[in-house]
C-alpha cells in the first residue's frame, strides 16, 4: 500500500539556519502530494502541494519539488523563524484511493534564538 | 470564507459511554474526511462521505460510524469507549471527492477517555 516516510525529528535550528526535511514516498500511480503543519494545540494547515512531477509547491518561504525519480518530496526554506517552529506532516494522495490521505509520523522543527 | 469548524473542542468520557463529534465544512464543500491523530499511531484515516454517502472507510472497527447530512456537515460516532479512543480527531472538507483536490483540515476534537 501507499506509504510516506520522514526524517525523525525533532530537529532544533537556530534561527536564520537553513531548513531540509526529507519526505519519500512509496505508491503506486501518480500521488499528489502534500506538506501540512501543526502548530501546539491547533489542526493541520496546508503549506504546500505538487500534483505531478517536476512540480515545485512553495508557501511562505517554503519549496518542495515533487521528484518522481526518487520518489521524494523534500521541504526546504532558506531562513527559518522562530514562528516556524511545529510539527510537519508529508503526505500524500492517491488517485487510487481517492479520498484517503497517507501521511508520514510528522517531523517536529524546534527554532531558537 | 469560513473554515472547517469542528465541536466540540473538548470531550471528556469514561470506558463504555459513547460520542458524538461534529464537523461543519466550508461553504460548498461536499466531501468531508475524518482522521484520528494520537502520538502512537499518528494520523489514520476513519472515512470519507460525499453527498451523504460514505465513499471511502479505513481500518477501524465498527465502534467507529458516521454520516453525512444533505447541508453537508458531518457527524462521527464512537460506542462503546476504551481507553485507546482517546486522541484528537481531526476533519477534513474539500470541494470534490478528493483526488487531486485539497483537503482543509478543522482544529479538531481532543477526546479523553477515563
Amino acid at each position: 500500500g501507499d506509504s510516506v516516510t520522514q526524517m525523525e525529528g525533532p530537529v532544533t535550528l537556530s534561527e536564520e539556519a537553513f531548513l531540509t526535511i526529507n519526505c519519500t514516498y512509496t505508491a503506486t500511480g501518480y500521488p499528489s502530494l502534500f506538506w501540512y503543519v501543526q502548530y501546539p494545540g491547533e489542526g493541520l494547515q496546508l503549506l504546500l502541494k505538487a500534483t505531478k512531477a517536476d512540480d515545485k509547491g512553495s508557501n511562505k518561504g517554503f519549496e518542495a519539488t515533487y521528484r518522481k525519480e526518487t520518489t521524494s518530496f523534500h521541504l526546504e526554506k532558506g531562513s527559518v523563524q522562530v514562528s516556524d517552529s511545529a510539527v510537519y506532516f508529508c503526505a500524500l494522495i492517491n488517485t487510487g484511493t481517492a479520498s484517503k490521505l497517507t501521511f508520514g509520523t510528522g517531523t517536529r522543527l524546534q527554532v531558537t534564538l | 470564507k469560513a473554515g472547517v469548524t469542528q465541536t466540540p473542542r473538548y470531550l471528556i468520557k469514561t470506558r463504555g459511554q459513547q460520542v458524538t463529534l461534529s464537523c461543519s465544512p466550508i461553504s460548498g464543500h461536499r466531501s468531508v474526511s475524518w482522521y484520528q491523530q494520537t502520538p502512537g499511531q499518528g494520523l489514520q484515516f476513519l472515512f470519507e462521505y460525499f453527498s451523504e454517502t460514505q465513499r471511502n472507510k479505513g481500518n477501524f472497527p465498527g465502534r467507529f460510524s458516521g454520516r453525512q447530512f444533505s447541508n453537508s456537515r458531518s457527524e462521527m460516532n464512537v460506542s462503546t469507549l476504551e481507553l485507546g479512543d482517546s486522541a484528537l480527531y481531526l476533519c477534513a472538507s474539500s470541494l470534490d471527492p478528493p483526488g487531486q483536490e485539497t483537503q482543509y483540515f478543522g482544529p479538531g476534537t481532543r477526546l479523553l477517555v477515563l
